[in-house]
């Protein structure tokens, strides 16, 4: 059973280019979490996702940054016009459900870096 | 609002001496929390959690977390650490809004010498 995966494990984009982040969880996991990591600190949630719906985006930025889980295929994070603030980690995380008792499962990460 | 503090941010161990990375929280009702280890440049990944019954949580390479509800402190503890164990360690807590998202501390590098 393989585990989260998101590609691309590092992406490079210039200032004002955009940047699509993808998240495939474990088999039979209906809900997604996304994490952002900046350096030497710890993970802040951005969005949380089930299948064609996101739930909680309390974490997003309100401006250039937009998440979709559609009914087929992987999750994506997007984020349009990118700006230097941006160069993080991006952890993508999955559920079986949102009972609170569930531990969530990461993927490796994708590592933006925004020259 | 749930919160989570790790007030170390680095914790130095010699190899086969018992360690301890503190986590201390504040929640509104009963708490569910975790702990993660993070290995350079990979993922998050899952050591133990408490959801309720016995304050010992036995987890993942022989770790363990005492919970402590007059102490808010959910501690990690290893008998005896390995040069392995080196790594960034969260503590976490589950938000109790609709999302039950996780909510991280700062982290604690763990750094155990030879």
């Amino acid at each position: 059973n393989a585990g989260v995966m998101q590609n691309p494990r590092h992406l490079v984009r210039r200032r004002g280019q955009e940047a699509r982040l993808r998240c495939s969880p474990m088999k039979g996991h209906s809900h997604v979490y996304w994490y952002r990591q900046l350096p030497e600190e710890g993970l802040k949630f951005m969005v949380y996702l089930q299948k064609e719906n996101i739930i909680d985006e309390s974490g997003m930025p309100k401006e250039r940054f937009s998440a979709e889980f559609p009914k087929e295929g992987p999750s994506i994070l997007r984020i349009q016009q990118v700006v230097r603030g941006d160069s993080a980690a991006y952890f993508c995380a999955s559920s079986p459900g949102a009972a609170p008792s569930n531990e969530q499962f990461f993927g490796p990460g994708t590592r933006l870096t925004v020259l | 609002a749930q919160s989570v503090a790790q007030p170390e941010d680095q914790v130095n161990v010699a190899e086969g001496n018992p360690l301890t990375v503190k986590c201390t929280y504040s929640v509104s009702g009963n708490p569910y929390l975790f702990w993660y280890v993070q290995y350079p440049n990979r993922g998050l990944q899952f050591l133990l959690k408490y959801i309720t019954g016995d304050n010992l949580v036995k987890g993942s390479y022989g770790f363990e977390a005492e919970f402590n509800k007059s102490q808010t402190s959910f501690h990690l503890k290893k008998p005896s650490a390995l040069v392995s164990d080196s790594a960034l360690y969260f503590c976490a807590v589950r938000g109790m809004d609709s999302s039950y998202k996780l909510i991280f501390g700062s982290g604690t590098r763990l750094l155990v010498r030879p």
